[in-house]
């Protein structure tokens, strides 16, 4: 157990529609990250927040968005849903903004049909 | 931009070693990683490779860095049926704070 937690751990819904996804770092850790991994992708970083600021986007849809609340949890809404869409969603979370290791929570599988 | 290969499969026999390889393309690559993901389970992370060290060794583990041909490697000593799972190469380069990952290698340990 990485101390991550992600929730829900599964979430099936229709294309067109909008999801929240969420994420608690372990415990002290101020930097969430976010990473799809898909088939056909592979894993790929989405968005890094340290301490409620963004730092980093990589390969994110503008139809995504992600914030860090003041309590460190983080949230990722993914709006106007396509069947491409279809990922696992991982948060990881380290403990400064250029710490070494990241820790991964379960992830969220999304499937949209 | 990164690059990060693996070969996709390996097959070992129980009690035999692995060895996982990864070629890299980013040069200011800092660290390198080995992730290892059990099915419908999230990252692990085993160990990582400071880029001015060209070994490291943890228990079984032991991760080999060539960086001036790029290449990194992962030893499992005495592979268990445990050890069965996808293991993911990834670099961080200088400056950034994201992982860039490689495609993952399965490695399947046959009893």
């Amino acid at each position: 157990d990485s101390g991550v937690t992600q929730t829900p751990k599964h979430l099936i819904t229709a294309t067109g529609q909008r999801v929240t996804l969420r994420c608690s770092p372990r415990s002290g850790d101020l930097s969430v990250y976010w990473y799809q991994q898909s088939l056909d992708q592979g894993l790929q970083f989405l968005i890094h927040y340290y301490n409620g600021e963004e730092r980093a986007k990589g390969n994110i849809l503008e139809r995504f968005s992600a914030q860090q609340f003041p309590d460190l949890h983080s949230e990722l809404n993914l709006s106007s849903l396509e069947l491409g869409d279809s990922a696992l969603y991982f948060c990881a979370s380290s403990l400064r903004d250029r710490e070494r290791r990241q820790f991964f929570g379960p992830g969220t599988r999304l499937t949209v049909l | 931009g990164e690059d990060v290969e693996q070969s996709l499969f390996l097959s070992v026999r129980e009690g035999d070693s692995s060895v996982i390889n990864c070629t890299y393309t980013d040069s200011s690559s800092t660290y390198l990683y080995w992730y290892k993901q059990e099915p419908g389970a999230g990252l692990q992370l085993l160990t990582y490779i400071f880029s001015n060290m060209d070994m490291k060794q943890d228990q079984r583990l032991t991760v080999l860095l060539n960086k001036k041909d790029k290449h990194l490697s992962l030893r499992i000593a005495d592979t268990q049926t445990g050890d069965s799972a996808i293991y993911f190469c990834a670099e961080r380069a200088t400056g950034a704070n994201n992982l860039f990952f490689g495609t993952g290698t399965r490695l399947t340990v046959i009893p």
